[in-house]
């Protein structure tokens, strides 16, 4: 069964620094990977999402993150982060023998400070 | 289009107590499945369906029942409730396949007491 950890459970980041996200994923073949945000009291809503091919991907809101299959990796990067990006991150992996069935990391908790 | 709703917002039930979430999608979708998000879990997958009358387990259904009668409505029961089923739940739905996006509720605080 596929797993997903997300090692960092609380980061504070300064607004206009950078921002990277750790996400490792446990599966046997390439995965269907997903970022989504969470903000409070909010539903989730998507990022990014990698499928195939190029493992740069590029997300709303300024977000980008890169596949690494030989780290079984999937961070989640920004360039420069705003006040208005303070939510909870998750990653997630689909699979193709786990038909519409998906595996969330714990979440990240992202705390901007001025 | 209002995607995936969800009532109600705020429960709060007595042990014992059984209740239903509602959770409908417009967007005709095969795939839906329902969360709960607790402190430092991540979202736990509890049932989900792969299309109107199929509904199978995810890694958290003990406690839970649900039903799909139509394509758009994903009912979860709740038969007897239990101070550990406090929580947040959220309905999501997709188009199917593990590649594709699920779209997710607002979410439904409920409080076992």
């Amino acid at each position: 069964a596929q797993s997903v950890t997300q090692p960092d459970i609380h980061i504070t980041v300064s607004e206009g620094a950078s921002l990277e996200l750790r996400c490792n994923y446990s599966y046997g073949a390439t995965p269907y990977l997903f970022w989504y945000v969470q903000s409070p009291g909010q539903g989730l809503q998507l990022l990014l999402k990698y499928f195939s091919g190029d493992t740069l991907v590029q997300g709303i809101k300024g977000f980008e993150a890169e596949f690494k299959r030989s780290q079984s990796s999937f961070n989640l990067r920004k360039p420069s982060v705003h006040w208005s990006d303070a939510a909870e991150y998750f990653c997630a992996v689909g699979t193709t023998d786990s038909w519409g069935k998906f595996q969330f990391g714990a979440g990240t908790q992202v705390v901007v400070t001025p | 289009n209002a995607g995936v709703t969800q009532t109600p917002k705020f429960q709060v039930l007595k042990t014992g107590q059984s209740m239903t979430l509602q959770c409908a999608q417009d967007m005709n979708h095969e795939y839906m499945s329902w969360y709960r998000q607790d402190p430092g879990m991540g979202l736990r997958l509890i049932h989900y369906s792969v299309g109107a009358g199929i509904t199978d387990q995810g890694e958290v259904p003990n406690g839970y029942n649900v039903s799909r009668s139509t394509t758009e409505d994903f009912p979860l029961r709740l038969l007897s409730a239990a101070p550990s089923q406090t929580s947040v739940y959220f309905c999501a739905s997709s188009r199917g396949t593990a590649a594709y996006e699920q779209y997710f509720g607002p979410g439904t605080r409920l409080t076992v007491t």
